[in-house]
Parts: C-alpha cells; sequence; structure tokens
C-alpha cells in the first residue's frame, strides 16, 4: 500500500518558470490537501478538495492552482514562479470527517527552490 | 495571526525521563486538537488526537492533555526513547463542516539523548 506518493522529490526552479507538483494516493480518499512549510513555521493550506471535481482555496493559495479530475490524483499547478514560493510541499488526504477524518495521511514532501 | 502557538522551538530530554511538549491555541472554534510527528525528509505521520469534550487522551507511551479554559493541550512522552528524537506539530481544527483545515503550530523539535 504505497498510501500518498508525491513527485518530484527535489526541484530548482528559475524565477518565471512553471511547474506542476503531483499527488496521487491509492487509499480512495475523497479529502485531498496541499500544504507548504516554510523554515521554523507550521505548515500552511494552500489548497484542498472535498472530492472530485471539486476544490477550494487555503490560506495561501496565491500564486497556485489545482485541478481534482479524479479521486485518485491531486496536481498543484505553479505558473510563475517567484522565490517566494521556495518552501517544502506536503500533500495530504483522508477519508470521512467525523470518522476519524482529521488524521491526515501526508505524502513524503517536494523540496523546491525557486532562484 | 497565529492561532496555535507551540513556543518551545526545541527540547532536550534524557533517555528514560518524560518529555512535555506544549501548545497553546486562540480560536475558542477548535473541537479537535492532534498531534504529528516529523522526521527528516519525510512528511508529518499523525501520533495522537483529542476532542474538546476530553480533557485527557492515552495511547502507550503518549497522553495529551486538554485544558480548555486555558486553551492548552500538552502532548506528554514517557519514558522518552531516542526514536522519538523529531519534529512535533499540534494542530486543531474547528467544529463541522470545515473539511478537515487543520491549523497547524511551527512545531517543537525534540532531542532524546543518551
Amino acid at each position: 500500500n504505497a498510501g500518498v506518493t508525491q513527485t518530484p522529490k527535489f526541484r530548482i526552479l528559475k524565477i518565471g518558470q512553471s511547474m506542476t507538483l503531483q499527488c496521487t494516493q491509492d487509499m480512495n480518499h475523497n479529502y485531498m490537501y496541499w500544504y507548504r512549510q516554510d523554515p521554523g513555521m507550521g505548515l500552511k493550506l494552500i489548497y484542498y478538495s472535498v472530492g472530485a471535481g471539486i476544490t477550494d482555496k487555503g490560506e495561501v493559495p496565491n500564486g497556485y492552482n489545482v485541478s481534482r479530475s479524479t479521486t485518485e490524483d491531486f496536481p498543484l499547478r505553479l505558473e510563475l514562479a517567484a522565490p517566494s514560493q521556495t518552501s517544502v510541499y506536503f500533500c495530504a488526504s483522508t477519508y470521512a470527517l467525523g470518522q476519524g477524518g482529521e488524521k491526515l495521511f501526508f505524502g513524503s514532501g517536494t523540496q523546491l527552490s525557486v532562484l | 495571526d497565529q492561532q496555535v502557538k507551540q513556543n518551545s522551538p526545541s527540547l532536550s530530554v534524557q533517555e528514560g525521563r518524560i518529555s512535555i511538549l506544549n501548545c497553546d491555541y486562540t480560536n475558542s472554534m477548535f473541537d479537535y486538537f492532534l498531534w504529528y510527528k516529523k522526521y527528516p525528509a519525510e512528511g508529518p505521520t499523525f501520533l495522537i488526537s483529542i476532542s474538546s469534550i476530553k480533557d485527557k487522551n492515552e495511547d502507550g507511551r503518549f497522553t495529551v492533555f486538554l485544558n480548555k479554559s486555558a486553551k492548552h493541550l500538552s502532548l506528554h512522552i514517557v519514558p522518552s526513547q531516542p526514536g522519538d528524537s523529531a519534529v512535533y506539530f499540534c494542530a486543531a481544527r474547528p467544529g463541522t463542516g470545515t473539511a478537515s483545515k487543520l491549523t497547524f503550530g511551527t512545531g517543537t523539535r525534540l532531542q532524546v539523548t543518551l
């Protein structure tokens, strides 16, 4: 059981470049999330999805876009990379709320540097 | 505005002793609290949680205490082991209908020494 898989693990981008961070889960979870963690800070929610075709903004959505065409996949798109987007990105998923659904399952992260 | 605060960035404890990690929150709407553990180069993993209707939850060596009036929770690890060395994040969630949007603290790095 792979759980939540993120690719790539590391990436260096130049300012203005675009990229997509991939996230897939094999646990049939409806809820999926993207968080970023800056040094010395907690995880900040970027976007989340409660099911295929449904996405919503989190706390820090500017500069990012998401889509959720299937239950398994939740890619995060950076259109015009900026140095402020240098961070570690975590994808997470969970199942139904009220049944322990608060216990997010995280991927191992993508370390992104924008230079 | 940091709604979940972990004021101790780091903590060092000897093996076998008790580790106490603290967390304060400001949002009175939070009703579910969790602790996550994170090793380097890995994602956070769920450790233990507590609902606001309880004041204590225990799971093996790990116990979480919740003091709602003080808006404070703590994680006790007894006895501490070298494998417990990690960063611990406190997280909180408000009431239903919030799609599990957790708010995380900044983390406390625990070092368990021999």
